[in-house]
C-alpha cells in the first residue's frame, strides 16, 4: 500500500524559507504528478502546485512567485520551498500524488 | 484561474435524509471534476473523479453528475459517519478546490 509521509520543521520565522519533504512509500514516485496543498486552521483546501517526476511543475498564481518544487526519484522524494513566509502562511500542509494523502503537517509560522 | 463555488456553505439534515451539494466552475471544465470528504483533523478522502466514478471501495450511496460548469454531489441516505465537510476540486487547468460545504446531522 503506497503511503506519503510529509516531514520538516514546524516552526519557522517570519520572512523565511518554508522547506518541506514528501516521501513516498510502498510504490515508486515516477510518472505521475504529486502536488502540495494547504489548510490553515479552519478555512478550506488551497492548492500550491504539481511536480512531474520529469521536474516539470505547475503553480498556484497566487504562491508561483514563493514556490519552488523539486523532485528525487532516487530517494523516492518530492519537496516544497516556500519563501519569505508570514503568518498568513500558518497552516496545515499536505502532500499528495494519485494514490492520496499524507497525513498532513502543521507548520507555525511564528518568531 | 479557474474558480469554484459551492453551495450551501453547510447543511443540517437527519439520518436517512437525501443531502445535495453543487458545485460550479468559472469556466467549462468538461467533467475533470472530483468531490472529497474531509473529517475533523484529517486528510481528504478522494470520494468521486471524473464528475460521477466512484472511487473504490466508497460507499455507493455517495454519487456525482454533471459536466461542463456544473456539478451535483449526493448522498443518498445521510448516515452519522457522513458528517464532514465536503469538498469540490477541478483538474482541467491546473487544480483548484470549492470552498466546501459542512455537513451536520440534525
Amino acid at each position: 500500500q503506497v503511503q506519503l509521509q510529509e516531514s520538516g520543521p514546524g516552526l519557522v520565522k517570519p520572512s523565511e524559507t518554508l522547506s518541506l519533504t514528501c516521501t513516498v512509500s510502498g510504490g515508486s514516485i515516477s510518472s505521475y504528478y504529486w502536488s502540495w496543498i494547504r489548510q490553515p486552521a479552519g478555512k478550506g483546501l488551497e492548492w500550491i502546485g504539481r511536480i512531474y517526476t520529469s521536474g516539470s511543475t505547475n503553480y498556484n498564481p497566487s504562491l508561483k512567485s514563493r514556490v519552488t518544487m523539486s523532485v528525487d526519484t532516487s530517494k523516492n522524494q518530492f519537496s516544497l520551498k516556500l519563501s519569505s513566509v508570514t503568518a498568513a502562511d500558518t497552516a496545515v500542509y499536505y502532500c499528495a500524488g494519485p494514490v492520496g494523502w499524507g497525513q498532513g503537517t502543521l507548520v507555525t509560522v511564528s518568531s | 484561474d479557474i474558480q469554484m463555488t459551492q453551495s450551501p456553505s453547510s447543511l443540517s439534515a437527519s439520518v436517512g435524509d437525501r443531502v445535495t451539494i453543487t458545485c460550479q466552475a468559472s469556466q467549462d471544465i468538461s467533467n475533470y471534476l472530483n468531490w472529497y470528504q474531509q473529517k475533523p483533523g484529517k486528510a481528504p478522502k478522494l470520494l468521486i473523479y471524473d464528475a460521477s466514478n466512484l472511487e473504490t471501495g466508497v460507499p455507493s450511496r455517495f454519487s456525482g453528475s454533471g459536466s461542463g460548469t456544473d456539478f451535483t454531489f449526493t448522498i443518498s441516505s445521510l448516515q452519522p459517519e457522513d458528517i464532514a465537510t465536503y469538498y469540490c476540486q477541478q483538474y482541467d487547468n491546473l487544480l483548484t478546490f470549492g470552498p466546501g460545504t459542512k455537513v451536520d446531522i440534525k
